[in-house]
This record gives structure tokens, sequence and C-alpha cells, in this order.
């Protein structure tokens, strides 16, 4: 069965300042994998996914992630964080021979120090 | 375009008393539903999961069940409630697909006193 671990329970940045948030999977073939965020007391909202093509993918709110096979790695970036970008991040993954069932990983809270 | 409703936005329900929670897909025909439980710092648990009408899986033992009466209602439901089901409950939809996503509601707080 597939596997995602989210290595930073939490992460402090400072506004301004670049992001990285770390998504390592554990599945054999090519997986489908997604980016959500979540305000608190919200749903989750989709930033980005990857399933197929060009391993680097763009999302919304100037969020991008990269799928890197050999280290079974789908980590998120941002150049320069605001501070609205607080909340939690989860990753999550998917595969067609799994049906339709997303796991997801454990997420990271992000803060935001002005 | 595709929307989804989950009601109500917050719960305050006793011990012991029943619960139903209503989630409704507007705009698709055929979703695949889900119920999520989010408790405090343990992520993401999935419930149950529909891909029909009256076709429910679950996904682990609990005090609770679903129904799907109509194609695009999902209802989250028990008889008598337990503290440990308080948490924040999430109700999601896809497309046929897992690499679609799911599109989530905007949640259900439960607290159970």
């Amino acid at each position: 069965a597939q596997s995602v671990t989210q290595p930073d329970i939490h992460i402090t940045v400072s506004e301004g300042a670049s992001l990285e948030l770390r998504c390592n999977y554990s599945y054999g073939a090519t997986p489908y994998l997604f980016w959500y965020v979540q305000s608190p007391g919200q749903g989750l909202q989709l930033l980005l996914k990857y399933f197929s093509g060009d391993t680097l993918v763009q999302g919304i709110k100037g969020f991008e992630a990269e799928f890197k096979r050999s280290q079974s790695s789908f980590n998120l970036r941002k150049p320069s964080v605001h501070w609205s970008d607080a909340a939690e991040y989860f990753c999550a993954v998917g595969a067609r021979e799994y049906g339709n069932k997303l796991v997801f990983g454990a997420g990271t809270i992000l803060r935001v120090k002005s | 375009s595709q929307t989804i409703h989950q009601w109500p936005a917050t719960l305050v329900q006793p011990v012991g008393s029943p619960l139903s929670l209503e989630c409704t897909v507007e705009g698709t025909s055929n979703p695949n539903l889900y119920w999520y439980r989010q408790a405090a710092g343990r992520g993401l648990q999935l419930l149950f999961y529909s891909v029909g009408i009256g076709q429910i899986s679950s996904e682990v033992p609990q005090n609770l069940s679903a129904s799907r009466p109509q194609d695009r209602q999902f209802i989250l439901s028990s008889k008598k409630l337990l503290l440990s089901d308080s948490g924040f409950y999430l109700c999601a939809w896809s497309a046929s697909g897992a690499h679609y996503g799911y599109t989530f509601g905007s949640g259900t707080r439960l607290t159970v006193v």
C-alpha cells in the first residue's frame, strides 16, 4: 500500500524567506501526488497536483512542487513566504491501482514570523 | 461548476445522543464521496467512502456509520455519540480516477460533551 511521510511537524520561517516543505512517498509505480493547504477551522484546498508530464508543477498562490522519482519525493516550495501562508499543509498520494483513495501525510504546520 | 456543501459548521452534542452530518455535491453526477475525521494533531483519517448510491465502504471500525441515499448526498451518522467521536469531520468528493484529487467541504467541528 502507498504511504506518505511529512517529516516536519512544524516549520517556522520569516516573512519573505523561501520555503520548502518535504514529502516522501512509498509506492512502486508512478503515483499521483497532491499538496493541500488548510487554514484553521477550514476544509482543505488543493494547491497543486502531479500525475504525468513535467516534473515541476506550478500551483496556486505562488507555490510549486517537484516530483523526484529517484528520491520518492514531492517537495513543496515557495520563493517568498507571506504571512497569509501560515496554515497546515498536507501531501497526499494516490494510484490507479488503489482506486480513488488518497493517502494523506500527517501534515506540516507552517508558522510565519514577521 | 461543482460545489460541495457540508453542514452544520459546528455542533455540540451530549454523550449518548445521535448524530447526523450531511454532505451534498452540486454540478456533477456519480461522484465518489468520502468522510474524513481530523483529530487534533493526528492528520486525516478516512472513515467511509462511496462510489455509488447505497455503496459504502468502511475503513475503520467505529461508532459511526454512513449512508448514501441519493447520488450526490452522503450522510454520516451515529446512534450514540462517545467522547472520542469529537473532532473535525470533512466530506470530500472526486471524479472517477485517482488523478483528479479531492475537493473538500468546509468541515464540521463536532464536540461531544
